[in-house]
């Protein structure tokens, strides 16, 4: 089954202990991008790749760093966390750059004490 | 970014009811898709339609791009249609921006 598996789907951590959210899709796609959502603020992206070892910074990338050293996998690194990245946040993938449709995982749902 | 505007923000439907979304869009774009998240959370792909018209069951989706928006109706409206809808558009910049969605509640 095609799919986008993020890991893990919940978790409570406490100021400053580094996290890493995981990402892994099946698909072979190229593009994989990370987005938080936030009530009152919608979803907004965090970083994006578009190939092994392409990364960039979506909208709001401050306190998060990404790395893409195999196409399948995307993970989302909080070094430092703090109460403000408390927030749901979605991977997503899809075939290529700029256009096609954008494939969702289920959700990683961090609460930062 | 692409402003992006979704209306109304709130929709209550007796349960058969039919109903229509709107999604207005501030610039040209390459991409637009609607989503429903459920309410655990998760997206659903709902429609992939930067122009034209699709159906899929009791839903369809229709985009102008030139006139800048999109409508997602839903018809013979069930207790599981609730959640929140949302328009997701781009313009080729690798960035999907979400407008705040319309939040549909069906009742029996």
């Amino acid at each position: 089954e095609a799919q986008v598996t993020q890991n893990p789907r919940y978790l409570i951590t406490v100021t400053g202990k580094k996290l890493t959210v995981t990402c892994s899709q099946n698909m072979n796609h190229e593009y994989m991008s990370w987005y938080r959502q936030d009530p009152g603020l919608g979803l907004r992206q965090i970083y994006y790749s578009m190939n092994v070892e392409v990364t960039d910074k979506g909208d709001v990338p401050e306190g998060y760093k990404v790395s893409r050293k195999e196409k399948r996998n995307f993970p989302l690194i909080l070094e430092s966390p703090s109460p403000n990245q408390t927030s749901l946040y979605f991977c997503a993938s899809r075939r290529g750059s700029g256009t096609g449709e954008l494939f969702f995982g289920e959700g990683s749902r961090l609460t930062v004490l | 970014g692409i402003q992006v505007e979704q209306s109304p923000p709130d929709l209550i439907l007796q349960e058969g009811a039919n109903s229509t979304l709107r999604c207005n869009f501030s610039d040209s774009v390459n991409n637009l898709q609607w989503f429903h998240q459920n309410p655990w959370g998760q997206l659903i792909n709902l429609f992939y339609i930067p122009s034209g018209t699709k159906q899929n069951g009791r839903l369809s989706a229709t985009t102008v791009a030139t006139e800048r928006y999109s409508l997602l109706y839903i018809s013979s409206s069930q207790t599981t249609d609730s959640g929140v809808y949302f328009c997701a558009v781009e313009s080729g910049a690798n960035n999907l921006f979400f407008g705040t969605g319309t939040r549909l509640t069906v009742i029996p």
